[in-house]
C-alpha cells in the first residue's frame, strides 16, 4: 500500500530552526509537496522536490532523497505566525497526491 | 495568480436537506478539479477527481449518489451533499489543477474550503 509518515507534532522556540521529516512509500513517484495549513484554513503551497538535494526558499527549505523515500522540511528563524500544521504530499505514477497526516508545529516564545 | 475562489464559506443545513459547494479556478482553466474532506484534527482525505465534462472518479468508500459533483467547465466545479446527516459535518475542500509543465509540475491550488455544519 501507499503510505506518507511524518510526526504529529513538534515543539520549537521563537527564533529557532525545526527539521519536519517525511517519509514515504508509494506506487511510482512524481513528485513531494509540502504544504502549510494554518487551523480552519485550506493548505497553501510551500515546495516541490522531483529531484534530490536541497530547495531553498527563503526561511523555508525543502530535501529529497528518493532512494530513501525521504524529504524534510527545514524552518529557519521561527516566528510566531509559523504555527501551523505542515502536510507532506506524494504525487504517484498516476499523478494523484498520497497525503500525510500532516505535523502540527508549535512554536513558543 | 492561480486563485481558487470556494462558496459558501460557511454553510448551516437542516438534516435531510442538499448543500451546493462552489469550487472556481479565478484565473486559470483547471483541467482537473479535486475535493477533499477534513476531519478536525486529521489529514486531507480525497473524496473524489473531476475532468471537465466527463464523470468524476470517485474515491473508494465515498457515496457518489450522496456527493454529486458536477465539472460543467474548465472553471467550474459543484459540490452537492444529497440528504446531509450530521456526520457530514465537516470542513470540505476542493483544488484545482492547471496541467501545465514548468514552476511545479501539475501542482494544485487549493480553495479556502467551506465548513459544512448539519443539524
Amino acid at each position: 500500500g501507499q503510505n506518507i509518515d511524518q510526526p504529529t507534532e513538534m515543539t520549537a522556540t521563537e527564533g529557532a530552526i525545526v527539521q519536519i521529516n517525511c517519509t514515504y512509500q508509494t506506487s511510482g513517484f512524481n513528485g513531494l509537496f509540502w504544504y502549510q495549513q494554518h487551523a480552519g484554513e485550506a493548505p497553501t503551497f510551500l515546495s516541490y522536490n522531483v529531484l534530490d538535494g536541497l530547495e531553498e526558499k527563503g526561511r523555508f527549505s525543502s530535501f529529497l532523497s528518493r532512494s530513501k523515500g525521504y524529504s524534510y522540511l527545514l524552518l529557519k528563524e521561527l516566528q510566531m505566525k509559523d504555527s501551523a500544521s505542515y502536510l507532506c504530499a506524494v504525487m504517484d505514477s498516476n499523478y494523484q497526491l498520497i497525503w500525510g497526516a500532516g505535523t502540527k508545529l508549535i512554536i513558543k516564545p | 495568480g492561480a486563485v481558487v475562489s470556494q462558496h459558501p464559506s460557511r454553510v448551516i443545513c437542516k438534516s435531510g436537506t442538499s448543500v451546493k459547494i462552489e469550487c472556481r479556478s479565478l484565473d486559470f482553466q483547471a483541467t482537473t478539479m479535486f475535493w477533499y474532506r477534513q476531519f478536525p484534527k486529521q489529514s486531507l482525505m480525497l473524496m473524489a477527481t473531476s475532468n471537465e465534462g466527463s464523470k468524476a472518479t470517485y474515491e473508494q468508500g465515498v457515496e457518489k449518489d450522496k456527493f454529486l459533483i458536477n465539472h460543467a467547465s474548465l472553471t467550474l466545479s459543484t459540490l452537492t451533499v444529497t440528504s446531509a446527516h450530521p456526520e457530514d459535518s465537516s470542513f470540505y475542500i476542493c483544488s484545482a489543477r492547471e496541467g501545465t509543465s514548468g514552476g511545479a509540475p501539475y501542482e494544485q491550488y487549493f480553495g479556502p474550503g467551506t465548513r459544512l455544519t448539519v443539524t
